[in-house]
């Protein structure tokens, strides 16, 4: 199976700052998703990476908060910008394969912590 | 939106007892569902799937079972384990291509009693 991994894989950051979070698959992949899982929670998704194209983001979500990248099919990056308290949670990138498009499989996830 | 949710928040059961974790989803066109096993400080791993023309899906151990009259889905742990102890989480897709977002449910937190 594929190896999954996420950088930082925790950080602590101050109000105002941004943070750029790091995907990278061993493998090519064609989907990419980013999720956030705030304490305690279940997983709700940010936006969907694409490929040489602008993310596809979910309701209440906007580009300029959560900016995204994907200019492989290896590898991603979400920032969290101009962050606040707010914005603590887990962040957690998934992957879809060529082979089985629907399953998703996760990142060890970055925890992020807003002071 | 569609919701998918789950009737028990936290279980525990006796280690080598069988479990049972139940989820409801809303959606009617969902076709795909996934169990996920969410273990402290690491992101979830995928355990099972069935697709909707199934009612019963074996695993190692496990077992989904789906019914789409009730809108239904359970996973069966059997002879439970202290490595066991997770949180668990249902998703459902809808799965066509283009389209093959996952909406997960609000979890169960599974503990194992020794």
């Amino acid at each position: 199976s594929a190896v999954i991994s996420q950088k930082p894989s925790r950080d602590i950051c101050q109000r105002g700052t941004s943070l750029t979070i790091q995907c990278q698959v061993d493998s090519q992949v064609t989907m990419m998703f980013w999720y956030r899982q705030q304490p305690g929670q279940s997983l709700t998704l940010i936006a969907t990476a694409n490929q040489g194209s602008e993310a596809t983001y979910e309701s209440g979500f906007v580009i300029d908060k959560f900016p995204i990248s994907r200019p492989n099919l290896t590898f991603s990056t979400l920032t969290v910008s101009n962050m606040s308290p707010e914005d603590s949670s887990i962040y957690l990138c998934s992957v879809g394969f060529p082979r089985d498009r629907e399953t998703q499989y996760f990142g060890p996830g970055t925890r992020l912590l807003v002071l | 939106g569609e919701s998918v949710g789950l009737h028990l928040p936290t279980l525990s059961v006796q280690e080598g007892d069988n479990s049972i974790i139940n989820c409801a989803y809303s959606n009617s066109a969902s076709d795909y569902f996934i169990w996920y096993k969410q273990e402290s400080g690491k992101g979830p791993q995928f355990i099972i799937d069935i697709r909707s023309n199934m009612d019963k899906r074996q695993g190692q151990r496990v077992t989904v079972l789906l019914n789409k009259t009730v809108k239904h889905l359970s996973l069966q742990i059997a002879a439970t384990q202290p490595g066991d102890s997770a949180v668990y989480f249902c998703a459902e897709s809808i799965g066509y291509f283009g389209n093959e977002k996952l909406t997960f449910g609000t979890g169960t937190r599974l503990t194992i009693i020794p």
